[in-house]
Parts: C-alpha cells; structure tokens; sequence
C-alpha cells in the first residue's frame, strides 16, 4: 500500500493561514473517518492535533482545524506562529485494518 | 498520566536480532491496542502494526511481515518490538503508540536501532 501524498512543503508568514491535504483512496481516506494529523518537531515523538477528521484533542489550540473531501483530508492552521514550523503527518484506517501515513509535509514559518 | 517508556537505543551487528520494549503506566493496559511506527533517518512515519492488548493478536501491515514479531507481556503491562536478521536498513527510530477507537493518542519516546557493521 502506498503513501498517503502530501505536500513535501509548505509555507506561510507568521498570522497567515496554511492547508496541507493529504490524498488518499476510497479504501482508506474516503472510506472511513478516522483521518488523523500529527505534529512533529525534529527530534520529538508526534503528537496528535486532529482526530476523527475534524475533531482537537483538548489542549491543541483551536487555531488547527480539520475536513475531509472525498478522498482528500486538509488541515488548515490559522494565525500562523513561529512554533507551528514542524513536519506534519496524516494518517487514515483501511480496509485492511491497517493504518496508513502520510509523507509527510514541511511546515516552514517564514 | 499516561506514560509509554522504551528501552534505550541500540546498537546491532547485521544478522543480529534486538527486542524493543515499551511500558505502559497510567491507564489499563488492556483496554487500549499499542501500534508501533518507523521513523528511518530523516523520512516520515511508517505504520508497522498493532497489537490486540486484550486478545495478544498482531495485525502487520505488509512490508513487515517475517522478520518483525509484535508481542506483550501483560503481568507488566509491556509491549515488545522484535526484529530478526537485521540489516543497515533497519536503522531507524521506532515508537510505540497507544490506540483507541481510531486514535494514536499517546506515543513513546522513541528508540533509536542502529545497524551497523
């Protein structure tokens, strides 16, 4: 099964709003609403931010927000801040009843 | 608080076998399945499989099917990540994760394979 495909990069200036999509098939992305993204700073475990497509775990700042097209899931961050710069991943259930990632985009705040 | 706590870093020879392990502490062991993902240096995240804490039943996704064993240990609320025949390309950082309802919640802190000669 192959990646998810995501932007390797994206960017924008700090108060901007950013959207990374994550592209996948109607046997994992379109098919289920467990879509996930996840945060990762260099040299740091991942941490959740969106779950359920849409939903914030408590504590992610509500600047994070998540939908799902389709096969298409986005994650829009608004108000961009210097601490958003990391990588981000996606990830969605399958019908195998496996996960599957995204590779993964760059987030650069500039 | 919930807690995953791996073992520390590795350092393999090519052909060598290593067993990571991961302890859960703060909730019950058994309700939540436990995933584990590689990170080589410098890629993204790939999902390796997951355990059934209740059931002990692994689930591998495909390209770690053979030389890659899930496995638990209940009485201490433990799950281990063993890797047979191993080979340079396995250098990587590997992390358990909890699982919920469609949920990685809670991951550990990584645990760093190297395989070198």
């Amino acid at each position: 099964q192959s990646a998810l495909t995501q932007p390797a990069s994206v960017s924008g200036s700090p108060g901007q709003s950013i959207t990374i999509s994550c592209t996948g098939t109607s046997s994992d992305v379109g098919g289920y609403n467990y879509v996930s993204w996840y945060q990762q700073h260099p040299g740091k475990a991942p941490k959740v931010m969106i779950y359920e497509v849409s939903n914030r775990p408590s504590g992610v700042s509500n600047r994070f927000s998540g939908s799902k097209s389709g096969n298409t899931a986005s994650l829009t961050i608004s108000g961009l801040q210097a601490e958003d710069e990391a990588d981000y991943y996606c990830t969605s259930y399958t019908t195998n009843n496996t996960w599957l990632f995204g590779g993964g985009s760059k987030l650069t705040v500039l | 608080q919930v807690q995953l706590v791996q073992s520390g870093s590795e350092l393999m020879k090519p052909g060598a076998s290593v067993k990571v392990s991961c302890k859960a502490s703060g909730y019950t062991f058994s309700r939540y399945g436990m995933n584990w993902v590689r990170q080589a240096p410098g890629q993204g995240l790939e999902w390796m499989g997951w355990i059934n804490t209740n059931t002990g039943n692994p689930t591998y996704a495909q390209g770690f099917r053979g030389r890659f064993v899930i496995s638990l240990d209940t009485s201490v609320s433990t799950a281990y990540l063993q890797i047979s025949s191993l080979r340079a390309e396995d250098t990587a950082m590997y992390y358990c994760a909890r699982e919920t309802s469609g949920l990685i919640d809670y991951w550990g802190q990584g645990t760093l394979v190297t395989v070198s000669s």
